[in-house]
Formats: C-alpha cells, sequence, structure tokens
C-alpha cells in the first residue's frame, strides 16, 4: 500500500532548529518528488518546496530561502525537511506530499503524510 | 508569483443541493504546449491532510464521487459540487501547479444550511 508516514510532534524554543522526517513505502521512492507544504493553525496552506530524492536536486520558495533544507536518503526511502532559525510563526503542521506522475514536479499532489505539528515556544 | 483568490470566503448550502466555489489565478495557468490548465482542487476535513479532487483543472481523481466537478480554462475556475452530501463539509482550496512556488487560494469553508 503506498503511504507516507512522517515522524512526531515537536516542540522547539525560538532560534532552534527543526527536522521533519517523512518516509515513502508502496512505491519506487526516487520516482517522485517530494514536496513539503505546511499549515499554521487555522490558517491556509503554504508551499514550502520540492526535492527530487533521485537527483538531490532542490526547490524552496523565496520566503525561506537560507532556512530550509531539504534532503533524502534513498536507502531508507526517507525525506526529510530541516527548518532552522525558527520563529513563533513557524508553528504549523507540516506535510509533504507527492505529485500524480513520477519524474515531474509539476502535478497536483495525490499522497500526502498525516503531518507533523511542529511548535514553537518560549 | 501567482496569487490565487477564492469566492466566497465560506458557503451554506442544504442537502442535495448544489455548491459552487470560484477560483481566479492572478495569471493564466494554461500552458500553450500541452493545453492543460496548471490547476488543482482539495477538500480537507479538519484533523485531516488534504486530499485532491480535481487535477488539470477538470480531470477527476479515481475515487471521487462524481458530483464533484471542475471547469474554467485560464484565470478562471470553478469547483461545483452537484448535489452536497453531509461528508462533504470541509474547506476546499485551489492550487496552481504551474509555477513554482505553487500557491494556494485561500480556501472556502462549506457547510450544511
Amino acid at each position: 500500500q503506498v503511504h507516507l508516514g512522517q515522524s512526531g510532534a515537536e516542540v522547539r524554543r525560538p532560534g532552534a532548529s527543526v527536522k521533519v522526517s517523512c518516509t515513502a513505502s508502496g512505491y519506487n521512492f526516487t520516482g517522485y518528488f517530494i514536496h513539503w507544504v505546511r499549515q499554521a493553525p487555522g490558517q491556509g496552506l503554504e508551499w514550502m518546496g520540492w526535492i527530487n530524492p533521485n537527483s538531490g536536486g532542490t526547490n524552496y520558495a523565496q520566503k525561506f530561502q537560507g532556512r530550509v533544507t531539504m534532503t533524502g536518503d534513498t536507502s531508507i526511502s526517507t525525506a526529510y525537511l530541516e527548518l532552522s532559525r525558527l520563529k513563533s510563526d513557524d508553528t504549523a503542521v507540516y506535510y509533504c506530499a507527492r505529485p500524480t506522475d513520477p519524474g515531474y514536479y509539476r502535478n497536483a499532489f495525490n499522497m500526502w503524510g498525516l503531518g507533523t505539528m511542529v511548535t514553537v515556544s518560549s | 508569483d501567482i496569487v490565487m483568490t477564492q469566492s466566497p470566503d465560506s458557503l451554506a448550502v442544504s442537502l442535495g443541493e448544489r455548491a459552487t466555489i470560484n477560483c481566479k489565478s492572478s495569471q493564466s495557468l494554461l500552458y500553450n504546449s500541452n493545453n492543460k490548465n496548471y490547476l488543482a482542487w482539495y477538500q480537507q476535513r479538519p484533523g485531516q491532510p488534504p486530499k485532491v479532487l480535481i487535477y488539470w483543472a477538470s480531470a477527476r481523481e479515481s475515487g471521487v464521487p462524481d458530483r464533484f466537478s471542475g471547469s474554467g480554462s485560464g484565470t478562471d475556475f470553478t469547483l461545483t459540487i452537484s448535489s452536497l452530501q453531509a461528508e462533504d463539509v470541509a474547506v476546499y482550496y485551489c492550487q496552481q501547479y504551474y509555477s513554482t512556488p505553487f500557491t494556494f487560494g485561500p480556501g472556502t469553508k462549506v457547510e450544511i444550511k
């Protein structure tokens, strides 16, 4: 069964970093891009960027440039999102999502992880 | 960045009635080389991740009931629920995947009247 499993909730102080994982199962991990989308409490959806697990190539939203790093470990079919210099408004649920078609990032997302809640509070 | 807007912000519809949600993009989402509109619709129920309903503006995802339909081209798009069911209570988002950063509309909350 095709599935994206995400790591558990995290609490961090302002200024710290957090690393969230997304483990793929049931399909060829290197065949599909992984996108990251976040959602602050009661708010809408915000796209953060993508990683191509096959090449390691990335594309980040300008808003997060310099603070975000997306990586992948093909040996365990896992993608990672690391966000540094956390602020209170980074408090959100962070989702990984997979596009509908392999090898192409410009597709709708038809598979989502359940999300990882990251709370930034002093 | 492409800005996505949606209307209305919320709507209340009686069971069995039609619900219509509009989405507008700040630039065309139609890619001329393949004649596809890079626009998707998602449904998000409370406490759940989004679920894709429609992609390429009008293609229904496998398993999605046929009461959901998408239409439009260029910069103006519509999601229609032909006969609202109780399980359709949710927030609906449009998203463009024409160019990065991919952007979402602010969402439309659908409730039962």
